[in-house]
């Protein structure tokens, strides 16, 4: 069965300042998902990871997949209040399966 | 459509009744979910449809709920004898071959 893990599951930053969030999954899979989550709404796609070693980027977000090492990471780079929100990372086998979630990471910007 | 379209956004209902709930996902798109997203919880998978296949039913977490896929559109989730458990936020997505999920806004449902 596949499951899912994310760490940290809360994570507390101080503006200007990096770090990274990882998404380990349990079975060999070539597709990942990152997704943001405002309180009280819906989840805003990020990325779409559909290769051993992509690395994609939008603005001061950067995710990349290692399939081998079944790793995620979604770094932030000088973090701003604007970035404060739940992360999670979701798998899927392949397209038509069923899209399995981390816990989540609920990140909290501090100024 | 532009977006995946779920109705109502909120529902309030007393403890016994049955609801329906309703998924209109992008055109086009072959696969639809069902996830529920309990209060400051992650997303607990509940039932997906594929094309023309049988449905994945394993995440539904009882026989009170059930969902069916008319004419490989739109997908009505239904609850029946709603508990107080059941209260959350029920998400559908829609996707395309080439990657990514679509959710919708979701239907925030109170059982009280």
């Amino acid at each position: 069965e596949l499951k899912v893990e994310q760490n940290p599951l809360f994570l507390s930053m101080q503006e200007g300042k990096n770090y990274t969030i990882y998404c380990n999954y349990s079975t060999t899979s070539d597709r990942l998902y990152w997704y943001r989550q405002d309180p009280g709404k819906s989840l805003e796609s990020l990325f779409v990871l559909l290769s051993n070693g992509a690395v994609k980027q939008e603005g001061r977000l950067m995710a990349s997949l290692d399939t081998k090492a079944r790793l995620s990471t979604l770094h932030i780079t000088a973090a701003v209040h604007d970035l404060s929100a739940t992360y999670f990372c979701a798998v899927d086998m392949a397209y038509g399966n069923k899209l399995v979630f981390g816990a989540g990471t609920i990140l909290r910007v501090k100024s | 459509g532009a977006g995946v379209s779920q109705s109502p956004s909120n529902k309030v209902t007393e403890k016994g009744k049955d609801v329906e709930l309703r998924c209109d996902p992008i055109s086009g798109h072959t696969a639809l979910y069902w996830y529920r997203q309990s209060l400051g919880q992650g997303l607990e998978f509940l039932i997906y449809f594929q094309g023309n296949s049988a449905p994945d039913k394993s995440g539904l977490p009882s026989d009170r709920f059930s969902a069916e896929r008319t004419g490989g559109s739109v997908s009505t989730l239904t609850i029946q004898r709603t508990q107080q458990e059941d209260s959350a936020v029920y998400l559908c997505a829609s996707s395309s071959p080439y990657g990514g999920y679509t959710f919708g806004s979701g239907t925030r449902l109170t059982v009280v």
